[in-house]
């Protein structure tokens, strides 16, 4: 079974300011690591995933985030916020040969404030 | 990306009635498509996996009779919230399998209000 865990349930910050937002697992299997985000009363985006390779992803709105193995973390960050970043943040994983189950974290929402 | 309607974004509905969901694949074939629901300020929960052609596979604890999933299409799935509860009121929303590695795209959900 896998378990996601983001240790900040809120994340208040400045505008222009960078932002990390934390997200660790557990999972027996290896696993497939993603980021969304929902603007209130809308379904989920994809910012990002990391499937194999390289442990540093690129997505969108100027968002990354680092696969970290031996921590299993999978940290979401950005230089820069803007108040339009200001929504709700999940971390999922899904196991690699399973399907596509998906387990997704608490959330954290993330403010930015003007 | 894959685009994923899901209709009506907003119900609201008196108690003892049933309400029809549906999630449309728009510009893709999806075998697979899942229902999750989310209280306020909660995680997503998964519901159920659809399965096109075949029946359903449910998480423990949600009751088979009372939320009905039909996937007669690769591009149609449906859920069903039957006797309608207060109990039930909730932001469902569904999504379908890509052909990607695990990709799930999402609809922009439901909110279900019973009075």
């Amino acid at each position: 079974a896998q378990s996601v865990t983001q240790l900040d349930s809120q994340v208040p910050v400045f505008e222009e300011a960078p932002v990390e937002l934390r997200c660790n697992y557990s999972s027996s299997v290896s696993v497939y690591l993603f980021w969304y985000v929902q603007y209130p009363n809308q379904g989920l985006q994809l910012l990002l995933k990391y499937l194999s390779g390289s442990t540093l992803v690129k997505g969108i709105n100027g968002f990354e985030a680092e696969f970290n193995k031996s921590q299993t973390s999978f940290h979401l960050r950005k230089p820069s916020v803007h108040i339009s970043d200001t929504a709700e943040y999940f971390c999922a994983v899904s196991p690699m040969n399973y399907g596509q189950n998906f387990v997704f974290g608490p959330g954290t929402r993330l403010s930015v404030l003007p | 990306g894959a685009v994923v309607s899901q209709h009506p974004s907003r119900v609201i509905c008196k108690s003892g009635t049933s309400v029809k969901i549906e999630c449309r694949s728009l510009d893709f074939q999806a075998t697979t498509m899942f229902w999750y629901r989310q209280f306020p300020k909660q995680s997503l929960m998964l519901m159920a996996t659809s399965n096109e052609g075949s029946k359903a596979t449910y998480e423990q604890g949600v009751e088979k009779d009372k939320f009905l999933i039909n996937h007669a299409s690769l591009t149609l799935s449906t859920l069903t919230v039957t006797s309608a509860h207060p109990e039930d009121s909730s932001f469902y929303i569904c999504s379908a399998g890509g052909s990607g590695k695990n990709i799930q795209y999402f609809g922009a959900g439901t909110r279900l209000s019973v009075l």
